[in-house]
């Protein structure tokens, strides 16, 4: 079973206008971090969000902020006054567990392709 | 933010050859990097879990003997793809976790790799 759904392929936006990114996730550990990466056509992974499964309030980033439903295990990326440059693949990822030798690794969602129109 | 490296950044090599990609974190020590493996349009797949002084945790269906890791000090970590075919062209990133509770997961720029 899939750990980390990402329900849309592909997103278009205008820019300057906000745009959500769908996550689910499915667990049963009850500790688990949520981590957003943006990943332009160079291939580069670059860190965007990330939310603590006992954290109380969402992340905010700059013009991102994630929207945390933690009874309905989605995780979505809110990204404020889109800019062209914000057009990539984006993943949503967990990380289970709070030790152990391979604690830190991520399991990653299909991605979503985020095009911002002029 | 911390920094990873990736050498090379794109390799071509021929059929039979052995590959190695290094991972670097440049200004922080990692005891624990991960090696994923990105195919066009696809996700990253994690191989494997590398243990500066132990050996590599490997993911179900990865081949320990294809794919050796060796990670000998706090800031290196080797990737090695061995007799490498065409079916093992691919994109390879690695990453390391910065902080106590690693919340924060850097990725080196990644590695292209095309076998001939």
């Amino acid at each position: 079973a899939q750990k980390i759904t990402q329900t849309q392929p592909g997103m278009f936006v205008q820019e300057k206008e906000a745009v959500t990114l769908d996550c689910t996730y499915d667990t049963s550990d009850p500790s688990y971090g949520l981590f957003w990466y943006k990943q332009p056509s160079s291939g580069e992974m670059i860190f965007l969000i990330y939310q603590g499964s006992y954290d109380q309030q969402n992340a905010t980033e700059g013009r991102y902020s994630l929207n945390f439903q933690k009874a309905r295990k989605s995780a979505n990326l809110v990204i404020s006054a889109s800019q062209l440059g914000d057009s990539a693949m984006y993943f949503c990822a967990m990380r289970e567990g709070s030790g152990g030798t391979s604690y830190g690794k991520l399991t990653f969602g299909q991605g979503t392709i985020l095009t911002v129109h002029p | 933010g911390a920094v990873v490296s990736q050498h090379p950044s794109r390799v071509i090599c021929k059929s039979g050859t052995s590959v190695k990609i290094e991972c670097r974190s440049l200004d922080f020590q990692a005891t624990t990097m991960f090696w994923y493996r990105q195919f066009p349009k696809q996700s990253l797949m994690l191989m494997a879990t590398s243990n500066e002084g132990s050996k590599a945790t490997y993911e179900q269906g990865v081949e320990k003997d294809k794919f050796l890791i060796n990670h000998a000090s706090l800031t290196l970590s080797t990737l090695t793809v061995t007799s490498a075919h065409p079916e093992d062209s691919s994109f390879y990133i690695c990453s390391a976790g910065v902080g106590y509770q690693r919340e924060t997961q850097y990725f080196g720029p990644g590695t292209r790799l095309l076998v001939l």
